[in-house]
């Protein structure tokens, strides 16, 4: 079993749709990230986070660290936010490495 | 503009031979990743580096060899004894201890026949 799990793997929505993504993970850690995969494949990082809830744009990510769950919300999609969203956590107590563990990717495709 | 710029693109090598790609940044960030990134997985750590000629082996660094001579600088040799080095490498920084943020290069697609 992966230490950090998304759902769900492919998400195909229509302009204008609520999108939520989920993140569970097995581990403690120090920190949760949401990275953005666009077709190209250079990352970007949306957020970081290691509690409560985050916004910015049309973006949205919390996190329970008590369930060891985050999501990731869309409102208002749009075809440009068509990407591979990734999940990934700095481990607790990695030391200077400051790891990283990453999931396997969500794959959205919004449409027109 | 700051930011990590990875060369070239797209790499195609035959087997048997060494390849080298790029990774360098303008941040000035002290601690330099990279990642392999194959269909279906999340992304593995190869190799890091916390300061300039320091650097540790990550979760699958056989087959690979890096060097840091630059604080700027952080280049992957992917070596012959490379089972599988078709895939998708990116390279990251971070700032300094106790910075969890890493920020991404654009990536390297390596094919080799």
């Amino acid at each position: 079993k992966n230490e950090v799990e998304q759902s769900p793997q492919n998400l195909t929505a229509q302009e204008g749709e609520f999108i939520t993504i989920n993140c569970s993970y097995s581990v403690g850690i120090s920190a949760l990230h949401w990275l953005q995969q666009h077709p190209g494949g250079g990352i970007v990082s949306l957020f970081m986070l290691s509690s409560g809830k985050k916004k910015h744009g049309r973006l949205i990510a919390t996190i329970n660290i008590q369930e060891k769950h985050s999501s990731l919300h869309i409102t208002a999609s749009h075809p440009r936010d068509s990407a591979v969203y990734i999940c990934a956590v700095t481990l607790f107590g990695g030391g200077a490495t400051n790891k990283l563990i990453f999931g396997t990717g969500t794959l959205l495709a919004v449409q027109p | 503009d700051g930011g990590i710029t990875q060369s070239p693109k797209y790499l195609f090598r035959k087997e048997g031979q060494n390849v080298t790609l790029s990774c360098e940044q303008n941040l000035n960030h002290d601690a330099m990743y990279w990642y392999r990134q194959d269909p279906g997985q999340g992304l593995r750590l190869i190799y890091y580096s916390q300061i300039v000629n320091d650097f540790q082996k990550g979760d699958i660094a056989e087959g690979y060899s890096v060097s840091r001579e630059k604080k700027e600088s952080f280049p992957l040799t992917v070596t012959s004894a490379q089972k599988n080095p078709t895939a998708f490498y990116l390279c990251a920084s971070r700032e300094a201890a106790g910075s969890y943020e890493q920020y991404f290069g654009p990536g390297t697609r390596l094919t080799v026949t």
